[in-house]
């Protein structure tokens, strides 16, 4: 059964380092989504990505956010100078459409 | 913008029944989606209600009311492993979702 695969698992950075957290959404789906959740909390959407560009991007997807689709399977989340805040787990997600998203295991970010 | 609501915890024994209630209330409707997340992993699909009414699939069910902004996960025969989080989740016109806080739902034996 295809999945999203998501690497690294888990990345430990210092504060003001740039990291970029790599997805590989399934083949034939079309929108491509970011979403975060910090420990003990509610999973918060971050950016949507369709035809090549962002659809949409949430308030904490500030000018410190990119993303990107530099092949045609990889989608890639960059964070350029981290903060402690920035601790979460970082989960991408695909979709054929208006349908049922796919997550995938995610990343757990650590900035110390 | 959206707002969702659900009941932080419930607990239940293994054999039994639970339900698990979101309320909503959003600026447009395109539908209302179940997850299943278990602690440390990723969310994983488990219904989508677009129509009222109840669908069934296997020994989870999902209810939605769009009159009253209501849905409900109903799971039966408990199973050990069904302790874990739920999450309702309602997207927007553009397909976000929008989730709640989450349902931690503990079995005991």
């Amino acid at each position: 059964e295809p999945e999203v695969t998501q690497t690294p698992s888990h990345q430990v950075t210092q504060m003001g380092q740039e990291v970029i957290l790599r997805c590989v959404p399934i083949s034939n789906h079309l929108y491509f989504y970011w979403y975060r959740q910090i420990l003990g909390q509610k999973v918060e959407f971050l950016v949507s990505f369709y035809n090549n560009e962002i659809s949409e991007k949430s308030e904490i997807f500030d000018d410190q956010f990119s993303v990107e689709r530099p092949d045609g399977s990889n989608f890639t989340l960059k964070i350029r100078s981290t903060k402690l805040e920035d601790s979460a787990m970082y989960f991408c997600a695909s979709s054929e459409g208006p349908t049922e998203q796919y997550f995938g295991p995610g990343t757990r970010l650590t900035v110390t | 913008g959206q707002n969702i609501d659900q009941p932080t915890e419930m607990t239940a024994t293994e054999g039994a029944i639970v339900q698990i209630n979101c309320t909503y209330q959003t600026s447009g409707f395109n539908g209302l989606f179940w997850y299943q997340q278990h602690a440390g992993e990723a969310p994983t699909f488990l219904s989508y209600n677009v129509l009222d009414g109840l669908e069934e699939k296997g020994r989870f069910s999902s209810f939605l009311s769009r009159s009253k902004g209501y849905s409900y996960l109903l799971l039966k025969e408990l199973q050990m492993k069904d302790s874990a989080s739920y999450l309702c989740a309602v997207p927007g016109d553009d397909y976000k979702l929008s989730f709640g806080a989450g349902t931690t739902v503990t079995v005991r034996a």
